[in-house]
């Protein structure tokens, strides 16, 4: 009965690559976000969907594409990829309706492009 | 955009201390604080969180306090034990579920 789930938990790959991770989430929440957590382990927004519409989206290169199938579900697609995308990337999903509502986080899937 | 500052960004204490770790906001109409810890190869967790009209709140040996005037909140623990290494998340929101973190502070506990 996992909250927030993510796959893969690892993901290694060559620099130029394309690939994606995807997020889901059973909780019934409409809202999703994606994150990133570099090496110092500052977690940054990247992206947050709303009832699958996108409505946040950080200062974040276009290679990174969000794609919002169903409330449910939250994918990231990255092309093109390059070494400085080596990341742990985090899902976290929300209930709507304010900003007192506490985020969700999946279990993270690290991300080494070699 | 919101800006939130931590400190110290780590912190060693012996068990049974206590350890205060310290949030700086800068957009004041900013109204919601959570604290998220991370425990090692794990996900973020909210552990506490704090609204705006609220000047402290407490959970058993974690507690948090705001300052709206000075725009700093903090968080307390009390009696710190091993399983509370971890590295803690502050943040602040101004707007519709929208979080900004803080660079996250890593508390090491020792025995």
């Amino acid at each position: 009965d996992t909250a927030v789930s993510q796959t893969p938990k690892y993901l290694v790959t060559q620099m130029g690559n394309d690939k994606s991770i995807k997020c889901e989430q059973n909780l019934g929440h409409d809202t999703m976000y994606w994150y990133k957590q570099d090496s110092k382990k500052f977690l940054k927004i990247m992206f947050s969907y709303n009832n699958k519409e996108l409505i946040i989206n950080e200062t974040v290169p276009n290679r990174f594409s969000p794609k919002s199938p169903d409330k449910a579900h939250l994918n990231l697609h990255i092309n093109s990829l390059e070494l400085g995308d080596s990341a742990v990337y985090f899902c976290a999903s929300s209930r709507q309706g304010g900003n007192f509502n506490e985020q969700f986080f999946g279990p993270g899937t690290r991300l080494t492009v070699l | 955009g919101e800006n939130v500052e931590q400190h110290p960004s780590t912190l060693s204490v012996q068990e049974g201390d206590s350890a205060v770790i310290k949030c700086t906001y800068s957009d004041s109409a900013s109204n919601y604080f959570p604290w998220y810890k991370q425990e090692l190869g794990k996900r973020p967790q909210l552990i506490i969180d704090i609204r705006s009209n609220v000047g402290e709140k407490k959970d058993q040996r974690i507690a948090v306090t705001l300052n709206k005037t000075a725009k700093h909140f903090s968080l307390h623990i009390t009696e710190t034990q091993p399983e509370d290494s971890a590295v803690y998340f502050c943040a602040a929101s101004t707007g519709y579920s929208t979080l900004t973190f803080g660079k996250g502070t890593m508390l090491l506990v020792s025995p």
